[in-house]
């Protein structure tokens, strides 16, 4: 079954740091751009960060650079977001998503909660 | 670069369509024919029911279709059923980054 579940997310105090994982099935992973797409509540989607396939070219939205970090293992099938310094602003629902070969998120995991609050 | 611009809100009765637009810029909807469309109904992930512009995925009924003209890209959705009542975004590709619209909530009257 073609899925990404995603794991971590939570309730963190402003400056804090979280990871959030995203593990990949049903696919090879290794062949795929992988993207991180946040909604904040009530609110549009926003891309965050994507990275290449080979792991190397990492690209992020100029409100998460410097804070966040995009990396993926191939070998284990997944995608993490390593989020540092965080904000009231970057609360969201998180998602990871792939960028098939039809230039489109083709597939989406289920989403996990960021809450930045003190 | 901006998000695109969605209109909030759509409507329309079932059996009607219904057309909501996307507007970009000539950096990204009008310069790639990669925009892509998403549906979301609440409390759930974003599904694609558009890619490039005018095709759909396998399992997408033919009631949805895509067009572009200039920099602006439609989505319409034929013979409105209740299932249909969700969120819209769309989203175009522009260099190294995605853009994506602020959605519109589609309303089944």
């Amino acid at each position: 079954q073609v899925q990404l579940v995603q794991s971590g997310g939570g309730v963190v105090q402003p400056g804090r740091s979280l990871r959030l994982s995203c593990a990949a099935s049903g696919f090879a992973f290794r062949h795929y751009i992988m993207h991180w797409v946040r909604q904040a509540p009530g609110k549009g989607l926003e891309w965050v960060a994507h990275v290449w396939n080979d792991g190397h070219n990492k690209f992020y939205a100029d409100s998460v650079k410097g804070r966040f970090t995009i990396f993926r293992d191939n070998s284990g099938d997944t995608l993490y977001l390593q989020m540092d310094n965080l904000r009231v602003e970057d609360t969201a629902v998180y998602y990871c998503a792939k960028w098939g070969s039809i230039w489109a998120y083709d597939i989406w995991g289920q989403g996990s909660l960021v809450t930045v609050s003190s | 670069q901006s998000a695109l611009t969605q209109p909030p809100s759509a409507s329309g009765s079932p059996g009607q369509s219904v057309t909501i637009s996307c507007t970009g810029t000539s950096g990204d909807v009008g310069a790639f024919n990669y925009v892509s469309w998403y549906q979301q109904h609440p409390g759930k992930a974003p599904k694609l029911v558009i890619y490039e512009v005018n095709k759909r995925p396998s399992g997408v009924p033919d009631r949805f279709s895509g067009s572009k003209s200039g920099n602006t890209a439609s989505l319409t959705v034929s013979g409105l059923q209740a299932e249909d009542e969700a969120d819209y975004f769309c989203c175009s590709y522009a260099n190294s980054n995605n853009l994506f619209g602020g959605g519109t909530k589609l309303t089944v009257l």
